[in-house]
């Protein structure tokens, strides 16, 4: 399974999109692009994925860039609500396995 | 439907105990996943079953074994426990052909002292 790399920790202002990057270069062709946030304490949860077209939900965007080496994921109004730490995860649909990075804790300030 | 339901969700046991964490899901997902995630850390993955019967070591398997009873079923057991072993544990499951979006838990918090 491919790495992520993601930066430990951003900030937003409540009311702007929150970006958070996700570079993930080894991703390889069946690999999908699958991104989890974690509320203090709570379990994961799921927000969205994506194999190489932008996707939206209810909850975010995600862009994936053309070559697929790195994807961004949207939150166009962030509230504070939001505040959470975000994980960016490759998974290929082959045996593979869910395997959590260290994530990007976003701060969503008033 | 309850989801993906954990028992206990807190235990405090003393070294050298054992204890097993129990984990079902209502959802007729194939995969199960158990993970620990000590304080201030990313979850980390201790085992892994694609399905009944199957079960694959994750990144931090040593000090666990568990067993994939039936479908809904996931256990994960301490044999002799160890202060190192201190941490939440997350059980998860994910969906038939969407094996990516997992559904997880709201954890075990397991204090061994």
């Amino acid at each position: 399974d491919a790495k992520t790399t993601q930066p430990p920790s951003m900030d937003c202002a409540e009311g702007r999109a929150a970006n958070l990057p996700c570079n993930h270069s080894t991703i390889s062709g069946n690999e999908y692009v699958y991104w989890y946030r974690q509320i203090h304490s709570q379990g994961p949860q799921y927000i969205i994925h994506g194999l190489k077209n932008n996707e939206t939900n209810e909850m975010a965007s995600l862009i994936i860039t053309e070559d697929r080496k790195s994807s961004t994921l949207i939150l166009p109004h962030a509230t504070l609500r939001d505040t959470a730490v975000y994980y960016c995860i490759v998974w290929n649909n082959q045996g593979g396995k869910l395997i959590f990075g260290q994530g990007t804790e976003l701060s969503v300030k008033p | 439907n309850a989801g993906v339901t954990q028992t206990p969700k807190f235990q405090v046991l003393k070294t050298g105990q054992s204890m097993t964490l129990q984990c079902a899901q209502d959802m007729n997902h194939n995969s199960m996943y158990w993970y620990r995630q000590d304080p201030g850390m990313g979850l980390r993955l201790i085992y892994y079953s694609a399905s009944e019967g199957t079960t694959d070591k994750g990144e931090v398997p040593n000090g666990y074994n568990v067993s994939r009873l039936n479908k809904r079923e996931f256990s994960l057991r301490l044999e002799s426990a160890a202060p190192s072993q201190t941490s939440v544990y997350f059980c998860a499951s994910s969906e038939p052909g969407l094996a990516g979006k997992g559904y997880f838990g709201a954890g075990t918090r397991l204090s061994v002292l």
